[in-house]
Formats: structure tokens, C-alpha cells, sequence
């Protein structure tokens, strides 16, 4: 089955410093990934949908200046955190649709990035 | 707006059957997801239903009405790695996934 990698699993950095996380599709080309954010025992909250070679489109309230995506190739898209703040602390994970999946716009995730901001 | 709603918890016992239930208003439907999150993981596709029906897939079913706006995911013989939350997500008219905000099963020996 279609394989999504992120990396890191999880990171902590300090207040005012960027962070970049990768997700990769690792064995399909993936023309559109998606970034979510997933606060404690609250449900995926989707940030951004981005398309290879174009910019990404915000969801209302994502500050597009503070949550850089980059989707530059069919297999890789970065998202960076910029002037990270302790309310940024989150598990960020990545999505990737599958056109030829066995159901239409099914999405498959990568294994998320832990962010911890001090 | 668009709304998904499931239940909080549930808590069920070892080897038993249990019916997480979702009710959703969307502008539009193009399909009803389930995944299954284990904590500090990703999501994983468990089923998919666009038409009114059950799927069943192993131990685990899927139940659509679309003219209710339901869904049930129902779980038999419950074993302990079944412990997990239960998203369930609707595909609205512009194709955009619509999570609820997930059901924690507790499963007890």
C-alpha cells in the first residue's frame, strides 16, 4: 500500500526558532498532500491543502506567513514553522490523496510530528 | 455549517460488540470515512461507504443512511488492540475531508 514518512517524529525547540517538517510519499507520486494539526483529545483540524508546484491553500485562521508549505516535488512537502511559540506545541501530521487507491480520495497519513516548543 | 458528531468515550469488554455511531450535516456528500487512531499515531483507513448499506470487512462493519446523515462502525470480538479512537470523516461537496472529533473506546478485559 502507499507509504507516507515524516520526519522528524517529534522535535523540541525553542521559543522564537523555526522548525521544517518533510512528508513523503515513499512508493507513489502524490500531486496533493495534506498538513493537519491535532491538539489532546481533540480531532485532526486540517491547516493547509498543497499542490505540487503551486501555492498551498489555507484553511480560515492558519496564518500563511507563520506556517510556510512548500510542496516542490510529487514525492516531498515541507512545512515550516516559523518564529515557533509555546501554543504552536501540537502533533502535526501529514496526508497524502491517492488517486488510484482503492477508494476514490482516499487519504493515507504519515506516522505525525510531535512538536514541542519551550 | 458543517457538523460530525460522535460520541465522546465508550467503553466496552473484552470479546464483546460494539456500535460507535456518527450523524453528520455536510454541504454535500461524496463519501464517509472511518479511521482508526491508536494515541500519539497517525490515522489508519479502516472503510469508505458512498452508498446506503453495511460493508463488512473482517471484524469490523460499516453502516451508512444517507437520508438520516448516519453512520456506525461496529466492532465484534473485541480484543485489546482494538483500544484506539474512532474518527469518522465525511467528504463534503468540494471533496474536502470533515473530521468529528474521534471516539475513545476503552476496551476492558
Amino acid at each position: 500500500g502507499a507509504v507516507v514518512s515524516q520526519h522528524p517524529s517529534w522535535v523540541i525547540c525553542k521559543s522564537g526558532t523555526s522548525v521544517k517538517i518533510e512528508c513523503r510519499s515513499l512508493d507513489f507520486q502524490a500531486t496533493t498532500m495534506f498538513w493537519y494539526r491535532q491538539f489532546p483529545k481533540q480531532s485532526l483540524m486540517l491547516m493547509a491543502t498543497s499542490n505540487e508546484g503551486s501555492k498551498a491553500t489555507y484553511e480560515q485562521g492558519v496564518e500563511k506567513d507563520k506556517f510556510l508549505i512548500n510542496h516542490a516535488s510529487l514525492t516531498l512537502s515541507t512545512l515550516t514553522v516559523t518564529s515557533a511559540h509555546p501554543e504552536d506545541s501540537s502533533f502535526y501530521i501529514c496526508s497524502a490523496r491517492v488517486l488510484q487507491a482503492a477508494h476514490p480520495y482516499e487519504q493515507y497519513f504519515g506516522p505525525g510530528t510531535r512538536l514541542t516548543v519551550t | 455549517g458543517q457538523n460530525i458528531d460522535q460520541p465522546t468515550e465508550m467503553t466496552a469488554t473484552e470479546g464483546a460488540i460494539v456500535q460507535i455511531n456518527c450523524t453528520y450535516q455536510t454541504s454535500g456528500f461524496n463519501g464517509l470515512f472511518w479511521y482508526q487512531q491508536h494515541a500519539g499515531e497517525a490515522p489508519t483507513f479502516l472503510s469508505y461507504n458512498v452508498l446506503d448499506g453495511l460493508e463488512e470487512k473482517g471484524r469490523f462493519s460499516s453502516f451508512l443512511s444517507r437520508s438520516k446523515g448516519y453512520s456506525y462502525l461496529l466492532l465484534k470480538e473485541l480484543q485489546m488492540k482494538d483500544s484506539a479512537s474512532y474518527l469518522c470523516a465525511v467528504m463534503d461537496s468540494n471533496y474536502q475531508l470533515i473530521w468529528g472529533a474521534g471516539t475513545k473506546l476503552i476496551i476492558k478485559p
